[in-house]
């Protein structure tokens, strides 16, 4: 079964540009949370989707950010435009139900970078 | 407000040394759970264990252990006779059983854990 996946791997842009992330979770997972690393932080939330619809968009930093999950499958994070503070690894993870009940699985992360 | 500690930012340690990694927690719910994750090089984070507030019991799983003490906050994590293997690093998380955050994970900031053969 394959896991969850993310694209593209590493993203350098320039400050002011517009970068979209996608995340593919697990087929059938109905839950998918969106997470963020900035160099040396703490891992942070940004948000949950179950299905198509926002649960729990509370971890979003600001209106540059815009997270889609069209049809319940993938989902994409469009940042625009990319400020120097929104560098950092972004991680996608999925689950079959609800966590904590249900195992988050995660993917290996977008970098970005912004210059 | 929740907030997870993981006051070693690195360790390093030689093959067959056993090694703990300390995680302190912070919350006012009476029920939460707590996680750790360990992160390879290559990028993903990988679930080790979940522990709900009810169950202090320790657990054992091959050569690693974790011990959940309420009364001090912490949710360590020792690993027994390690390997280079265990090179990574590693995340401890709370999340709490309430309704319009459930599933959101607080982590730590991470500790490195470096071993050498």
């Amino acid at each position: 079964e394959a896991g969850v996946t993310q694209f593209p791997s590493h993203s350098v842009i320039e400050k002011g540009q517009t970068v979209t992330l996608r995340c593919d979770p697990i087929s059938g997972h109905d839950n998918l949370y969106w997470y963020r690393r900035v160099m040396g932080k703490e891992i942070k939330f940004l948000l949950h989707f179950v299905k198509e619809s926002k649960q729990d968009e509370s971890g979003m930093p600001n209106n540059r950010f815009l997270a889609e999950r069209t049809g319940g499958t993938y989902s994409t994070l469009k940042v625009q435009p990319a400020e120097l503070e929104d560098s950092g690894v972004y991680f996608c993870a999925s689950s079959q139900g609800r966590a904590p009940y249900n195992e988050q699985f995660f993917g290996p992360g977008t970098r970005l970078t912004v210059l | 407000a929740q907030k997870v500690t993981q006051a070693q930012t690195e360790i390093s340690v030689v093959e067959k040394e056993d090694v703990t990694l300390d995680c302190v927690y912070e919350t006012r719910d009476t029920t939460y759970y707590l996680f750790w994750y360990k992160q390879p090089p290559s990028g993903e984070l990988v679930f080790l264990i979940r522990r709900n507030s009810f169950d202090e019991q320790n657990e054992i799983s091959g050569r690693y252990s974790w011990n959940f003490q309420k009364s001090t906050s912490s949710f360590n994590f020792t690993i027994t006779a390690s390997q280079v293997v265990d090179s990574a690093v590693y995340f401890c998380a709370l999340t709490l059983d309430r309704g319009s955050t459930l599933g959101r994970l607080y982590f730590g900031r991470g500790t490195q854990l470096t071993v050498w053969p």
